[in-house]
């Protein structure tokens, strides 16, 4: 059963444009959220993460929303770059004791910023 | 600083034949993750290793096993390979046990493993 649900495979925005990338999770035990980005042969690369104490995080261009009550978070990247276009995965944890032995993933949203 | 590195890049077996993958964390990295990415899925948890102990394994079965080196270098062992294990396996390390908080993982770019 996957517990973290990436519901679109894919994303097309305009260079400039915003890009929003979604995330859905099951487990209300999850406290931790993290986004790592995949380019083609690479392996993923942390980008961004939250807490659940928190309900924003900004890191430059990259801001991530947490809805707990929605179990939902979101990834706004602005402005988009060509170079964002990569699989983005989300990433979800379930407490401080289970770490990263206990990361979640989604199934990934490839973006594709078009010049 | 030399990220995590991992061999062989592609790896190519049949059916019933064993695997051998193998992972070099980054300096410094106690603990090393192993994960598969089979097509159209997310990233599943296989084994997590730290000081030389397994600490957890996801739910995958025995013949999934690995071990790690008083170097911290890892690797992850498949008997009796069937078609459905083709995947992309990674391998990944952090610095701190058990904590994804201020340790992130750091992935190596993979092993893709085609079982025909």
């Amino acid at each position: 059963d996957q517990q973290v649900k990436q519901n679109s495979p894919s994303l097309s925005v305009q260079e400039g444009r915003i890009s929003i990338l979604n995330c859905d999770y099951t487990n209300s035990m999850f406290d931790y959220f993290l986004w790592y980005k995949k380019y083609p042969a690479e392996g993923p690369t942390f980008l961004i993460s939250i807490s659940s104490i928190k309900d924003k995080n900004e890191d430059g261009r990259f801001t991530v929303f947490l809805n707990k009550s929605a179990k939902h978070l979101s990834l706004h990247i602005v402005p988009s770059q060509p170079g964002d276009s990569a699989v983005y995965f989300c990433a979800a944890s379930g407490g401080y004791q289970t770490g990263a032995n206990n990361l979640f993933f989604g199934t990934g949203t490839r973006l594709t910023v078009i010049p | 600083e030399a990220g995590v590195t991992q061999s062989p890049t592609h790896l190519i077996k049949t059916r019933g034949q064993q695997a051998t993958l193998r992972c070099s964390p980054i300096s410094g990295h106690t603990s090393v993750y192993w994960y598969q990415q089979a097509l159209g899925l997310g990233l599943q948890f296989l084994l997590w290793y730290d000081e030389g102990e397994e600490r957890n394994r996801g739910n995958f079965p025995p013949r999934f096993s690995g071990r790690q080196f008083p170097n911290y270098s890892s690797e992850l062992n498949v008997n009796a390979l069937e078609l459905e294990d083709s995947a992309l396996y990674l391998c990944a390390s952090s610095t701190r046990p058990g904590s994804s908080y201020n340790s992130p993982l750091h992935f190596g770019n993979g092993t893709r493993l085609t079982v025909t």
